[in-house]
């Protein structure tokens, strides 16, 4: 069936770097793709979002590109600090539904 | 403008109970979705509701089953309850299409099961 995947479960990045989060999606047909952050007992969070007319998009600190041709996601956080301590997930939008990958755990190493 | 909330944030229940379970979406927002988030299976959809009609289903059993009001507000039901129910329960709202608009979520109600 149709999935979306987290290449790693675990991230760990040193405090002031970039980090780049990674996901593989198999249905062409999706359109719309979301990241979301969730931490320790709350619900996830929006992060950032991309439609498939897009390859790149940059929010704050955020960047989030899509490449098509390899259906293929990743979400790049600049300067990376304690609080973006966190479980990341990307999600793809087809037929009105979210399917959520796996998950990465970033964790911020001080 | 507040945030998606969910009531309540905790429950524990017995096995062969039922639970209800509320989520008031954002102002504004017509369209309710619902997800479970276990360890195992991560975040799975459920259902999705528009205009007090459920719009969009997933792999669930009967047991589980919802509705929603003419404000907006949506309720989940299960029904005898088992052991692998216990999970984090989420409700996201957006404004009218969960494919083209963002979903916003809500704190979660954490469901044990004994």
């Amino acid at each position: 069936g149709e999935s979306v995947g987290l290449h790693l479960p675990t991230l760990s990045v040193q405090e002031g770097d970039n980090s780049i989060i990674n996901c593989a999606y198999s249905n062409s047909a999706s359109d719309y793709f979301i990241w979301y952050k969730q931490e320790s007992g709350k619900g996830p969070q929006f992060i950032i979002d991309i439609r498939s007319n897009m390859d790149k998009r940059q929010g704050q600190r955020v960047t989030v590109l899509l490449n098509k041709t390899v259906k293929h996601l990743s979400l790049q956080i600049a300067a990376t600090q304690p609080g973006d301590s966190a479980v990341y997930f990307c999600a793809e939008t087809t037929n009105e539904k979210l399917t959520f990958g796996t998950g990465t755990r970033l964790t911020i190493i001080p | 403008k507040a945030g998606v909330t969910q009531t309540p944030r905790y429950l524990i229940k017995t096995r062969g109970q039922q639970v209800t379970l509320s989520c008031s979406p954002i102002s504004g927002h017509r369209s309710v979705s619902w997800y479970q988030q276990t360890p195992g299976q991560g975040l799975q959809f459920l259902f999705e509701y528009f205009s007090e009609t459920q719009r969009n289903k997933g792999n669930f059993p009967g047991r589980f089953s919802g509705r929603q009001f003419s404000n907006s507000r949506s309720e989940m039901n299960v029904s005898t309850l088992e052991l692998g129910d216990s999970a984090l329960y989420l409700c996201a709202s957006s404004l009218n299409h969960p494919g083209t608009d963002t979903q916003y979520f809500g704190p979660g109600t954490r469901l044990t099961v004994l």
